[in-house]
């Protein structure tokens, strides 16, 4: 079974501070995707990587930046903390474009 | 772009009443469209699935069928449970070798025994 690892489940940040989110996979996907999710407004796809190093921007990619060293290990980093990014975070990958997504359990961040 | 656009919840249902959660889409090309459910305090999970057109996604008793036709991805059910009290999630992943995914806003389903 496909499993996708959430490093924290809760996270109380600063505005200001750079925060790191990061999520690994086990099932040697290439695609790895990066989500938050808030009320009403569904999921919005921050970035996506379907390679190593290789990155394109999603739908809301302002104030965010990735990181796809290794092929298990996707981050997102929020360069410079604000309010507007409190949210819920989810992480996903999958193999081929009609092969379904696997999902992290989220990090529910808050910014202060 | 690519859209999805779902029935707007909350949708609240008696044990063993039919459920119908509508699903349309606005895609270029042949996407593939899933409903995914999202249990409190969880990620999401594919319910299921469909690649092409006239395809039926079944699971745990859902089913949705691909309608090319008029763009649709209908979730239903026969008789519902408590247990499938969650968020459902419509959504479709573009032909790109990524599959880039745009999901829809989200229904809440509640059912009261």
């Amino acid at each position: 079974d496909v499993k996708v690892t959430q490093s924290s489940r809760y996270l109380v940040k600063r505005t200001g501070e750079k925060v790191f989110l990061e999520c690994v996979q086990d099932m040697d996907h290439e695609n790895m995707f990066w989500y938050r999710q808030d009320p009403g407004l569904g999921l919005r796809l921050i970035y996506f990587s379907y390679d190593v190093k290789m990155k394109e921007k999603g739908d809301i990619p302002e104030g965010y930046s990735v990181s796809r060293e290794k092929k298990e290990r996707f981050s997102l980093i929020l360069e410079s903390a604000s309010t507007n990014q409190t949210s819920m975070y989810l992480c996903a990958s999958r193999d081929r474009h009609n092969s379904p997504l696997h999902f992290g359990n989220g990090t529910r961040l808050t910014v202060t | 772009g690519n859209s999805v656009t779902q029935m707007e919840g909350p949708v609240t249902l008696s044990e063993e009443a039919f459920l119908t959660i509508n699903c349309t889409y606005t895609a270029t090309g042949y996407p593939s469209l899933f409903w995914y459910v999202q249990y409190p305090g969880e990620g999401l999970q594919l319910l299921l699935k469909a690649t092409k057109a006239d395809d039926k996604g079944s699971n745990k008793g859902f089913e949705a069928t691909y309608r090319k036709e008029t763009t649709s991805f209908h979730l239903e059910k026969g008789s519902v449970q408590v247990s499938d009290s969650a968020v459902y999630f419509c959504a479709l992943s573009d032909n790109t070798n990524a599959g880039k995914s745009t999901f829809g806003d989200g229904t809440t389903l509640t059912v009261k025994p």
